[in-house]
């Protein structure tokens, strides 16, 4: 059973409009979150990070949201570029461990 | 600096033959991990390792072997390969406690036939 889901595998949105990716976890005790971006042919990058101590974190374009209560999180990309076409991944971590859950990603496609 | 290197990038095996995957890091990170990538699955944790000489079982370990006999380096193993083991292969490097943002090599895309 995946301890980290992410329900849209894809998501197609405007250039200049919001794109918001969102993450579902099942695992009370994960307390720190990764988003990842994934271009095609290489590994993932870092893209954003929250512990549940906070929930909100921003980054410039990016902001992530933690609902502890909901055990969801999502990503906000505002405005969407076409640069930011690629596969985001959702990760979390327990005990503010080093390993990390992946989700299945969401692949999003900015279209001009 | 080229961070996380991972040699081969493709590599089509037999079954029941053997390789070794090789990943490198030259940001002198404490951590290092391997993980594979599916088709509508996340990264899932084959093993990783928390400084040189060690090494721990992830969340997929059986079929692999790994070693960290250099702080740098971070070998994958599979000793007989399965159809099963067709995968996506990535590493990762990571500094250690406090430190969790995960680098990520390109990938070894591996085909067992």
């Amino acid at each position: 059973d995946q301890q980290v889901k992410q329900n849209s595998p894809s998501l197609s949105v405007q250039e200049g409009r919001i794109s918001i990716l969102n993450c579902d976890y099942t695992n009370s005790m994960f307390d720190y979150f990764l988003w990842y971006k994934k271009y095609p042919a290489e590994g993932p990058t870092f893209l954003i990070s929250i512990s549940s101590i906070k929930d909100k974190n921003e980054d410039g374009r990016f902001t992530v949201f933690l609902n502890k209560s909901a055990k969801h999180l999502s990503l906000h990309i505002v405005p969407s570029q076409p640069g930011d076409s690629a596969v985001y991944f959702c990760a979390a971590s327990a005990n503010y461990g080093q390993n990390f859950v992946f989700g299945p990603g969401t692949r999003l496609s900015v279209l001009p | 600096n080229a961070g996380v290197t991972q040699t081969p990038k493709f590599r089509v095996l037999k079954t029941g033959q053997s390789m070794t995957l090789l990943c490198a890091q030259d940001m002198n990170h404490e951590y290092m991990y391997w993980y594979r990538q599916d088709p509508g699955m996340g990264l899932r944790l084959i093993h990783y390792s928390v400084g040189e000489g060690t090494t721990a079982k992830g969340e997929v370990p059986d079929g692999y072997n790994v070693s960290r006999l250099k702080k740098q380096n971070f070998l994958l193993g599979l000793e007989s390969a399965a159809p099963s083991q067709t995968s996506v292969y990535f590493c990762a490097s990571s500094y250690g406690l406090g430190g969790k943002t995960q680098y990520f090599g390109p990938g070894t895309r591996l085909l067992v036939l």
